[in-house]
């Protein structure tokens, strides 16, 4: 019964592939989001959505694009892989529109980069 | 847009004794502050947060103090222990929620 899943765990590519991450919560939340935490362990926002629609875009560069089919699920795709982005990403959730609910992160997928 | 500043970067404090985590933010209008904790190679947990008409908060061992005027806010944690070691970041939001850069707690058996 785990509340925000995420697939792969560890993904690691080389540069110029493309990949996908896949995130899942059964928490009956509106909202889902993407961090991505660097080395540093700093945590930055990237994309949220709305049930379905994109309400946060930071600058991200267009390589990311994120798809939720439905309000359970939230995917992100990167084009084109470079040595940045080798990074911890998480998909959170939470109830409502806003951020001023907890949070509920995913595991996190481990995307390294050779 | 927000920005959050977290000090120190790294504290090291002996088992039973208290641990204070400081932050301050830019925008006037964030009304909610969470602080999350972050065990190695976990995720993230929120372990407690405050909003702006609220200026103290305790849960247990932890509490959270805010300083609108100031605009600070700082977390307190009495009687450490060695599983409280972590990263904890604290956070503010208006319309997106921006974190501080963590701070690595160690507490010493």
């Amino acid at each position: 019964d785990t509340a925000v899943s995420q697939t792969p765990k560890y993904l690691v590519t080389q540069m110029g592939n493309d990949k996908s991450i896949k995130c899942e919560q059964n928490l009956g939340h509106d909202t889902m989001y993407w961090y991505k935490q660097d080395s540093k362990k700093f945590l930055k926002i990237m994309f949220s959505y709305n049930n379905k629609e994109l309400i946060i875009n930071e600058t991200v560069p267009n390589r990311f694009s994120p798809k939720s089919p439905d309000k359970a699920h939230l995917n992100l795709h990167i084009n084109s892989l470079e040595l940045g982005d080798s990074a911890v990403y998480f998909c959170a959730s939470s109830y409502g529109q806003g951020t001023h609910y907890e949070q509920y992160f995913g595991p996190g997928t481990r995307l390294t980069v050779t | 847009g927000e920005n959050v500043e977290q000090h120190p970067s790294t504290l090291s404090v002996q088992e039973g004794d208290s641990a204070v985590i400081k932050c301050t933010y830019s925008d006037s209008a964030s009304n909610y502050f969470p602080w999350y904790k972050q065990e190695l190679g976990k995720r993230p947990q929120l372990i407690i947060d405050i909003r702006s008409n609220v200026g103290e908060k305790k849960d247990q061992r932890i509490a959270v103090t805010l300083n609108k005027t100031a605009k600070h806010f700082s977390l307190h944690i009495t009687e450490t222990q060695p599983e409280d070691s972590a990263v904890y970041f604290c956070a503010a939001t208006r319309r997106k929620l921006t974190f501080g850069k963590g701070i690595t707690l160690s507490v010493r058996p």
